[in-house]
């Protein structure tokens, strides 16, 4: 039961270079979101999906892009790194189960932009 | 900017002591979740509040929700070493675009 993993755990990257976060979930959740987690900011969404195929905008989209053609992948696209989007990623996923939909958490991604 | 305001932002405490952090919102909200996020770890679910006035207890964890669904609470009643860790609140004003507290950092001194 693998539940929710994200690849790679860890990644240095040079500015102006594309990065690709991958996440991995096996409960054939719906709903899926990326967050980035700062110093003082707490989490912070920048992107959700409710299903394959239909993603929508977060708090801090800006710089990022998504896609989910599968329902259990919902990958993070960073086209031209920035020191800015230095941090650490968590993707989440979630059901609706009666009024309750709680988020299960991945691991997380530790990005540096060098 | 952020919708919901988490205090105190850190809390450090005897073992044995009593923690609270409070999350306040400017506009009533639908419902509240709790997450507890151990250091290097992920966030992990605690619970969800939806009705007015709502409390909910999990072992030395007790949950408010405010009466008119602004504010919540989390409450934990003498404290141990295993609940180092920051808490946050989150609230959905769309659905499910979430919004997290800042979070309040807990340590425990043994």
């Amino acid at each position: 039961d693998a539940g929710i993993t994200q690849s790679p755990r860890y990644k240095i990257t040079e500015t102006g270079r594309q990065v690709t976060l991958m996440c991995h979930q096996t409960w054939s959740h719906s709903y899926m979101f990326w967050y980035r987690q700062d110093l003082g900011h707490g989490l912070r969404l920048i992107y959700y999906s409710a299903a394959a195929d239909i993603t929508d905008k977060g708090e801090v989209p800006d710089g990022y892009v998504v896609s989910r053609s599968k329902t259990e992948n919902f990958p993070l696209t960073l086209e031209s790194a920035t020191r800015s989007q230095t941090s650490v990623y968590f993707c989440a996923s979630s059901e609706r189960v009666g009024g309750s939909y709680e988020q299960y958490f991945g691991p997380g991604t530790r990005l540096t932009v060098t | 900017g952020q919708q919901v305001m988490q205090i105190p932002q850190y809390q450090h405490v005897q073992e044995g002591e009593d923690f609270t952090t409070y999350c306040n919102s400017s506009t009533t909200l639908s419902n509240i979740q709790w997450y507890k996020q151990r250091p290097g770890g992920h966030p992990v679910f605690l619970i969800q509040l939806v009705k007015s006035g709502e409390v909910k207890k999990q072992k030395r964890l007790t949950f408010q929700f405010g009466e008119a669904k602004k504010n919540s609470s989390l409450h934990i009643t003498a404290t141990q070493t295993t609940d180092v860790g920051t808490y946050f609140c989150a609230v959905a004003y769309n659905f499910n675009k979430f919004y997290f507290g800042s979070g309040t950092k807990l340590n425990v001194k043994p």
